[in-house]
């Protein structure tokens, strides 16, 4: 059972676009929803994260918007810039399963020049 | 952040040997480690927790005789793939916590078995 659904599979934006990519998750006991940036061949990197008590966070030029009813959450790459083109992946955990992240399948983001 | 390490980078072994992995934690003590395994255009699949001074726990569908994982110290976990086999081939991902949920993931290493 995938408990954080993850789309899209991939994405193409142009420069200076906004890149949108939507997570959604079934387990309520999730408290801790972190997005990971991966490029290939690296291991992941903590892009920014949010807890359900917040419903957006901003760092830079990434914005996590949250939907505690929807059981949602998103992040919002504003101004893409060929960098960013890598693999991202969305997370959920929560204490009570000793903060295991559940990981979505994976975004392949590609900003074009 | 967290510093994370992880040695050896990539390692090509024969089938039938054993392969340690190390992951090491440079900038502070990390009592919970974790162990990823990602195969090519998938997702992180979470292998094991690893405890400093106590057995590992291991995710339903990996066999603990086969990943033998060992967290000896504060800064230090070891993977070792034993009598690894061609479907083994993985890129090995560890990571820490620090600060209770937020983890930190190690640069990963590729094992390719012939």
């Amino acid at each position: 059972q995938q408990q954080v659904k993850q789309s899209p599979q991939s994405l193409i934006v142009q420069k200076g676009g906004i890149s949108i990519i939507n997570c959604a998750y079934e387990n309520t006991a999730f408290d801790y929803f972190p997005w990971y940036q991966q490029f290939p061949g690296k291991g992941p990197a903590l892009l920014i994260a949010i807890r359900p008590d917040v419903s957006e966070k901003k760092e830079g030029r990434f914005t996590i918007s949250f939907n505690k009813s929807a059981k949602q959450f998103s992040l919002h790459i504003m101004d893409s810039q060929p960098g960013d083109s890598a693999t991202y992946f969305c997370a959920a955990s929560s204490g009570g399963s000793n903060y295991k992240l559940t990981f979505g399948k994976g975004t392949l983001l590609t900003v074009n020049p | 952040g967290a510093v994370v390490s992880q040695h050896p980078s990539w390692v090509i072994c024969k089938s039938g040997t054993s392969v340690k992995i190390e992951c090491r934690s440079l900038d502070f003590q990390a009592t919970t480690m974790f162990w990823y395994r990602q195969f090519p255009k998938q997702s992180l699949m979470l292998m094991a927790t690893s405890n400093e001074g106590s057995k590992a726990t291991y995710e339903q569908g990996v066999e603990k005789d086969k990943f033998l994982i060992n967290h000896a110290s504060l800064t230090l976990s070891t993977l070792t793939v034993t009598s690894a086999h061609p479907e083994d081939s993985s890129f090995y991902i560890c990571s820490l916590t620090r600060g209770a949920d937020t983890q930190y993931f190690g640069p990963g290493t590729r094992l390719t078995v012939l």
